[in-house]
Protein backbone atom coordinates (compact mmCIF):
# COMPACT_ATOMS: atom_id res chain seq x y z
CA UNK A 1 0.00 0.00 0.00
CA UNK A 2 1.45 3.47 -1.27
CA UNK A 3 1.91 5.72 2.11
CA UNK A 4 2.80 9.47 1.50
CA UNK A 5 5.04 11.55 4.18
CA UNK A 6 6.00 14.95 4.27
CA UNK A 7 8.52 16.76 6.18
CA UNK A 8 8.19 18.94 7.59
CA UNK A 9 5.11 19.57 8.83
CA UNK A 10 5.22 23.06 9.06
CA UNK A 11 7.72 25.61 8.30
CA UNK A 12 8.41 29.66 9.25
CA UNK A 13 10.54 31.51 7.76
CA UNK A 14 11.23 34.75 7.17
CA UNK A 15 11.55 36.36 3.82
CA UNK A 16 13.98 36.31 1.06
CA UNK A 17 14.95 32.73 2.18
CA UNK A 18 15.81 29.77 0.31
CA UNK A 19 13.60 26.56 1.35
CA UNK A 20 13.31 22.48 0.56
CA UNK A 21 10.18 20.96 1.44
CA UNK A 22 10.40 17.26 1.20
CA UNK A 23 8.10 14.61 0.33
CA UNK A 24 8.62 10.45 1.03
CA UNK A 25 6.95 7.34 -0.94
CA UNK A 26 6.87 3.76 -0.04
CA UNK A 27 6.14 2.64 -3.17
CA UNK A 28 8.62 3.95 -6.08
CA UNK A 29 6.57 1.90 -8.62
CA UNK A 30 4.83 5.17 -9.41
CA UNK A 31 3.67 7.11 -12.64
CA UNK A 32 4.24 10.16 -11.96
CA UNK A 33 4.44 12.94 -9.04
CA UNK A 34 2.89 16.23 -8.44
CA UNK A 35 3.27 19.15 -6.03
CA UNK A 36 -0.11 20.97 -5.52
CA UNK A 37 -0.41 24.91 -3.48
CA UNK A 38 -3.58 25.02 -0.84
CA UNK A 39 -4.69 27.91 0.37
CA UNK A 40 -6.70 28.14 3.57
CA UNK A 41 -10.57 27.02 3.10
CA UNK A 42 -9.68 27.21 -0.95
CA UNK A 43 -8.89 24.42 -3.34
CA UNK A 44 -5.90 23.07 -5.24
CA UNK A 45 -3.27 24.93 -7.33
CA UNK A 46 -1.10 22.33 -9.44
CA UNK A 47 2.47 23.23 -9.51
CA UNK A 48 4.85 20.75 -10.78
CA UNK A 49 3.74 17.70 -12.39
CA UNK A 50 7.32 14.97 -12.68
CA UNK A 51 6.90 12.25 -15.00
CA UNK A 52 8.12 8.61 -13.85
CA UNK A 53 10.74 9.43 -16.45
CA UNK A 54 11.83 12.65 -15.70
CA UNK A 55 14.35 13.76 -12.49
CA UNK A 56 13.26 17.31 -12.55
CA UNK A 57 10.90 20.05 -13.10
CA UNK A 58 11.32 23.89 -12.68
CA UNK A 59 8.54 26.72 -13.01
CA UNK A 60 9.66 30.02 -12.13
CA UNK A 61 11.17 30.31 -8.53
CA UNK A 62 9.62 26.44 -7.95
CA UNK A 63 11.76 23.44 -8.75
CA UNK A 64 10.89 19.86 -7.91
CA UNK A 65 13.22 16.80 -8.28
CA UNK A 66 12.28 12.98 -7.86
CA UNK A 67 14.54 10.28 -7.06
CA UNK A 68 12.38 7.28 -7.38
CA UNK A 69 14.62 4.94 -6.27
CA UNK A 70 14.68 6.07 -3.18
CA UNK A 71 11.76 6.93 -2.87
CA UNK A 72 11.79 10.82 -2.58
CA UNK A 73 10.64 14.22 -4.22
CA UNK A 74 11.84 17.49 -2.69
CA UNK A 75 10.52 20.97 -3.58
CA UNK A 76 12.87 23.96 -3.61
CA UNK A 77 11.33 27.68 -3.17
CA UNK A 78 14.02 30.30 -3.96
CA UNK A 79 13.95 33.95 -2.63
CA UNK A 80 10.63 32.72 -0.77
CA UNK A 81 7.39 35.64 -0.50
CA UNK A 82 5.21 36.16 2.26
CA UNK A 83 2.32 35.27 -0.63
CA UNK A 84 3.86 31.49 -0.86
CA UNK A 85 2.65 31.17 2.52
CA UNK A 86 -0.04 27.92 1.75
CA UNK A 87 -0.24 24.50 2.77
CA UNK A 88 1.95 22.58 0.34
CA UNK A 89 1.16 18.96 -0.92
CA UNK A 90 2.49 16.23 -2.81
CA UNK A 91 0.75 13.21 -4.02
CA UNK A 92 2.31 10.14 -5.90
CA UNK A 93 0.04 8.20 -8.84
CA UNK A 94 0.79 4.29 -9.15
CA UNK A 95 -0.19 3.94 -13.14
CA UNK A 96 -2.48 6.11 -15.43
CA UNK A 97 -6.05 6.54 -14.94
CA UNK A 98 -5.43 5.18 -11.04
CA UNK A 99 -6.31 7.11 -8.32
CA UNK A 100 -3.61 9.74 -6.30
CA UNK A 101 -2.32 9.68 -2.76
CA UNK A 102 -1.72 12.51 -1.07
CA UNK A 103 0.96 13.65 1.40
CA UNK A 104 -0.55 15.18 4.69
CA UNK A 105 1.11 18.44 3.43
CA UNK A 106 3.74 21.13 4.54
CA UNK A 107 2.16 24.68 6.18
CA UNK A 108 4.36 27.07 5.09
CA UNK A 109 4.44 30.51 6.67
CA UNK A 110 6.73 33.42 5.32
CA UNK A 111 7.28 35.88 7.50
CA UNK A 112 7.75 39.50 6.01
CA UNK B 1 -5.53 24.68 -20.06
CA UNK B 2 -8.25 22.18 -18.76
CA UNK B 3 -11.43 23.42 -16.09
CA UNK B 4 -13.02 21.83 -13.84
CA UNK B 5 -16.37 23.22 -11.86
CA UNK B 6 -18.01 22.52 -9.13
CA UNK B 7 -21.33 23.69 -7.96
CA UNK B 8 -22.27 24.38 -5.46
CA UNK B 9 -19.13 26.32 -3.64
CA UNK B 10 -20.45 26.32 -0.45
CA UNK B 11 -23.61 24.32 1.08
CA UNK B 12 -25.17 24.75 4.59
CA UNK B 13 -27.64 21.92 5.48
CA UNK B 14 -29.66 20.11 8.46
CA UNK B 15 -29.21 17.04 9.18
CA UNK B 16 -31.31 14.32 8.31
CA UNK B 17 -30.98 16.00 4.49
CA UNK B 18 -29.47 15.05 1.44
CA UNK B 19 -27.27 17.41 -0.83
CA UNK B 20 -26.17 17.10 -4.30
CA UNK B 21 -22.24 18.00 -5.38
CA UNK B 22 -21.80 18.61 -9.14
CA UNK B 23 -18.77 18.39 -11.22
CA UNK B 24 -18.00 19.62 -14.18
CA UNK B 25 -15.14 19.20 -16.70
CA UNK B 26 -15.87 22.57 -18.92
CA UNK B 27 -14.16 22.09 -21.75
CA UNK B 28 -12.93 18.68 -22.34
CA UNK B 29 -14.66 15.29 -22.13
CA UNK B 30 -14.13 13.12 -18.70
CA UNK B 31 -14.58 9.16 -18.41
CA UNK B 32 -13.02 8.76 -14.93
CA UNK B 33 -13.44 11.24 -12.29
CA UNK B 34 -12.62 11.02 -8.70
CA UNK B 35 -13.97 12.32 -5.45
CA UNK B 36 -11.97 13.40 -2.54
CA UNK B 37 -12.66 14.82 1.11
CA UNK B 38 -10.48 16.75 3.44
CA UNK B 39 -11.33 16.91 6.89
CA UNK B 40 -9.68 20.41 8.44
CA UNK B 41 -6.22 20.21 8.98
CA UNK B 42 -5.82 16.86 7.31
CA UNK B 43 -4.87 15.93 3.61
CA UNK B 44 -7.35 15.00 0.58
CA UNK B 45 -8.69 11.38 1.08
CA UNK B 46 -10.07 9.86 -2.09
CA UNK B 47 -13.41 8.66 -1.67
CA UNK B 48 -14.92 7.18 -4.84
CA UNK B 49 -13.40 6.81 -8.76
CA UNK B 50 -16.50 7.62 -10.78
CA UNK B 51 -16.73 6.03 -13.86
CA UNK B 52 -19.23 7.27 -17.28
CA UNK B 53 -22.09 4.63 -17.71
CA UNK B 54 -20.97 2.34 -15.16
CA UNK B 55 -20.71 1.95 -11.61
CA UNK B 56 -18.56 3.66 -9.20
CA UNK B 57 -15.59 2.10 -7.41
CA UNK B 58 -15.63 3.06 -3.34
CA UNK B 59 -12.97 3.02 -1.52
CA UNK B 60 -12.53 1.26 1.55
CA UNK B 61 -14.68 2.88 4.82
CA UNK B 62 -16.89 4.67 2.49
CA UNK B 63 -20.28 4.07 2.34
CA UNK B 64 -21.93 3.29 -0.79
CA UNK B 65 -25.45 3.95 -0.11
CA UNK B 66 -24.87 7.21 1.66
CA UNK B 67 -22.44 9.16 -0.74
CA UNK B 68 -24.09 8.17 -4.27
CA UNK B 69 -22.32 9.09 -7.17
CA UNK B 70 -23.60 9.04 -10.53
CA UNK B 71 -21.57 9.74 -13.91
CA UNK B 72 -24.74 10.37 -16.25
CA UNK B 73 -22.29 11.88 -19.23
CA UNK B 74 -18.65 12.17 -20.29
CA UNK B 75 -18.56 16.11 -18.23
CA UNK B 76 -20.68 15.55 -15.03
CA UNK B 77 -20.34 13.51 -12.15
CA UNK B 78 -23.00 13.96 -9.04
CA UNK B 79 -22.30 13.31 -5.42
CA UNK B 80 -25.37 13.01 -3.24
CA UNK B 81 -24.18 13.09 0.28
CA UNK B 82 -27.61 11.28 1.97
CA UNK B 83 -29.57 11.61 5.19
CA UNK B 84 -26.34 14.29 6.24
CA UNK B 85 -25.20 14.25 9.39
CA UNK B 86 -22.33 16.91 11.16
CA UNK B 87 -19.66 14.52 10.78
CA UNK B 88 -20.23 14.88 7.23
CA UNK B 89 -19.34 18.31 7.34
CA UNK B 90 -15.72 18.38 5.27
CA UNK B 91 -14.37 20.13 2.11
CA UNK B 92 -15.38 17.64 -1.23
CA UNK B 93 -13.10 18.26 -4.39
CA UNK B 94 -13.66 16.22 -7.64
CA UNK B 95 -10.63 15.29 -10.06
CA UNK B 96 -11.07 14.69 -13.49
CA UNK B 97 -8.98 13.56 -16.71
CA UNK B 98 -9.21 14.67 -20.28
CA UNK B 99 -9.65 11.22 -21.86
CA UNK B 100 -8.74 12.63 -25.36
CA UNK B 101 -4.89 13.91 -24.61
CA UNK B 102 -1.92 12.08 -23.80
CA UNK B 103 -1.59 14.07 -20.12
CA UNK B 104 -2.84 12.12 -17.83
CA UNK B 105 -2.83 14.85 -15.50
CA UNK B 106 -5.47 14.98 -13.12
CA UNK B 107 -6.98 18.64 -13.17
CA UNK B 108 -8.51 19.40 -9.56
CA UNK B 109 -12.46 21.59 -9.21
CA UNK B 110 -12.52 24.55 -6.62
CA UNK B 111 -14.26 22.33 -4.12
CA UNK B 112 -17.50 22.41 -2.47
CA UNK B 113 -17.80 23.35 1.49
CA UNK B 114 -20.52 21.30 2.99
CA UNK B 115 -21.47 22.25 7.05
CA UNK B 116 -23.93 20.29 8.87
CA UNK B 117 -26.26 21.47 11.11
Amino acid sequence: KQEVTQIPAALSVPEGENLVLNCSFTDSAIYNLQWFRQDPGKGLTSLLLIQSSQREQTSGRLNASLDKSSGRSTLYIAASQPGDSATYLCAVEKTSYDKVIFGPGTSLSVIP
Amino acid sequence: GAVVSQHPSWVICKSGTSVKIECRSLDFQATTMFWYRQFPKQSLMLMATSNEGSKATYEQGVEKDKFLINHASLTLSTLTVTSAHPEDSSFYICSARDRDTFSYEQYFGPGTRLTVT
